[in-house]
């Protein structure tokens, strides 16, 4: 019943070590984001795809990489993890129809440490 | 620019209503959302209110919404101890974009 699945659940890396977090959608929507939640924050948008096109945030550290390959998955590339973040990642979702449906699905996250 | 706050904490006994609060900057928000957040789980949506209503209700749920102050407001009526979690609002302004507030640790006490 999963729509938006993200994984892993958890993911442990080293200082340094690239890290790649998947999510996948079974719910067709255009727009995917990735947003990072640091512990007892508001979750702080990286980066979305609307279809293909990519809109970076404009304080998204360069660090961070996305891809798009398909309209079902959306990969957070890490290119050199540092102890500031370690986060939850979430993973969303969303269909902008115009009408009131406009809301986000959530997947449950992946909760990254870097040692 | 956008700025969402909320309150930190709240404590309620089971069985009593909840009212969680929350403030906006942005006028041009075109919808407002809470959303529910279980420890190490995602985001789950509660309810949401676009900005031309005031009063939104959906079983235990009200939402106040009054865009003059832009204030915005959840009551659970009847809290549980399920209901025990953090709860974000979120405002949804030009560019799909949504800000989300620090959110409100709610915990419900038996």
């Amino acid at each position: 019943d999963a729509m938006v699945i993200q994984n892993p659940r958890y993911q442990v890396t080293q200082f340094g070590k690239p890290v790649t977090l998947s999510c996948s959608q079974t719910l067709n929507h255009n727009v995917m984001y990735w947003y990072q939640q640091k512990s007892s924050q508001a979750p702080k948008l990286l980066f979305h795809y609307y279809d293909k096109d990519f809109n970076n945030e404009a304080d998204t550290p360069d660090n961070f990489q996305s891809r798009r390959p398909n309209t079902s998955f959306c990969f957070l590339d890490i290119r050199s993890p540092g102890l500031g973040d370690a986060a939850m990642y979430l993973c969303a979702t969303s269909s902008p129809s115009g009408g009131v449906q406009e809301k986000l699905f959530f997947g449950s996250g992946t909760q990254l440490s870097v040692l | 620019g956008e700025d969402v706050e909320q309150s930190l904490f709240l404590s309620v006994r089971e069985g009593d209503s909840s009212v969680i609060n929350c403030t906006y900057t942005d006028s041009s928000s075109t919808y407002l959302y809470w959303y529910k957040q279980e420890p190490g789980a995602g985001l789950q949506l509660l309810t949401y209110i676009f900005s031309n209503m005031d009063m939104k209700q959906d079983q235990r749920l009200t939402v106040l919404l009054n865009k003059k102050d832009k204030h915005l407001s959840l009551r659970i009526a009847d809290t549980q101890t399920g209901d025990s979690a953090i709860y974000f609002c979120a405002e949804r302004t030009a560019g799909n974009k949504l800000t989300f507030g620090g959110g409100t640790r709610v915990l419900v006490k038996p």
